[in-house]
């Protein structure tokens, strides 16, 4: 099976810095995704970790560590269009995502 | 431009009745699947196919069926729709090939069983 949790909310401020964490438990593994859903909308990707490390996008970055099941999504430079919901997503054997939650992000002013 | 569409975006049914939802992708992916998204839940894989005449059975598959007679369509039925199938549904699809494999939404269908 597969257990993955994230945080439910989440406020910071326009400008700043948000790390959403994420940490898994899952009977197979190949690779996270971080995908990003506005109210109302569908979700698209954000970025994909097989590997252990930090992967850069622009203001976004991805991090992953296999060995401790746990990833992480830093959003710099925090702008009002970042509020959302950011789910994270583990790829089993198969093509199958096996999604949390996911964490509401509030960018206040 | 390739894409994902589904049809309706939004349907009201009353409890009972047959309802199928429709999901339509132009980009010649192999793989296609459906999710419900409660809230709370987040996204629970329904059924997916990863290829013609293929369907497969996710976590929370009891009340729905699909049938994939082509690549682009992945059509979803609620056989006897039930209250607690009041959700918003997204199809997604991906190439599958390639290490990453991305997944791609369709902007998603809102149902309501009364």
């Amino acid at each position: 099976g597969q257990n993955i949790d994230q945080p439910t909310e989440m406020t910071a401020t326009e400008g700043a810095i948000v790390q959403i964490n994420c940490t898994y438990q899952t009977s197979g593994f190949n690779g996270l995704f971080w995908y990003q859903q506005h109210a109302g909308e569908a979700p698209t990707f954000l970025s994909y970790n097989v590997l252990d490390g930090l992967e850069e996008k622009g203001r976004f970055s991805s991090f992953l560590s296999r060995s401790k099941g746990y990833s992480y999504l830093l959003l710099k430079e925090l702008q009002m269009k970042d509020s959302a919901s950011y789910l994270c997503a583990v790829k089993d054997g198969d093509y199958k995502l096996s999604f949390g939650a996911g964490t509401t992000v509030t960018v206040r002013a | 431009d390739a894409e994902i569409t589904q049809s309706p975006r939004h349907k009201i049914t009353e409890t009972g009745r047959q309802v199928t939802l429709a999901c339509h992708q132009t980009w010649n992916h192999n793989n296609m699947f459906w999710y419900r998204q409660d809230l709370g839940h987040g996204l629970r894989l329904i059924h997916y196919s990863y290829g013609v005449q293929d369907t497969n059975k996710g976590e929370v598959s009891d009340g729905y069926s699909v049938s994939r007679s082509n690549t682009e369509d992945l059509p979803l039925t609620l056989e006897s729709a039930a209250s607690s199938q009041t959700s918003v549904y997204f199809c997604a699809s991906s190439e599958g090939t390639g290490e990453s494999d991305t997944q791609y939404f369709g902007p998603g269908t809102r149902l309501t069983v009364l």
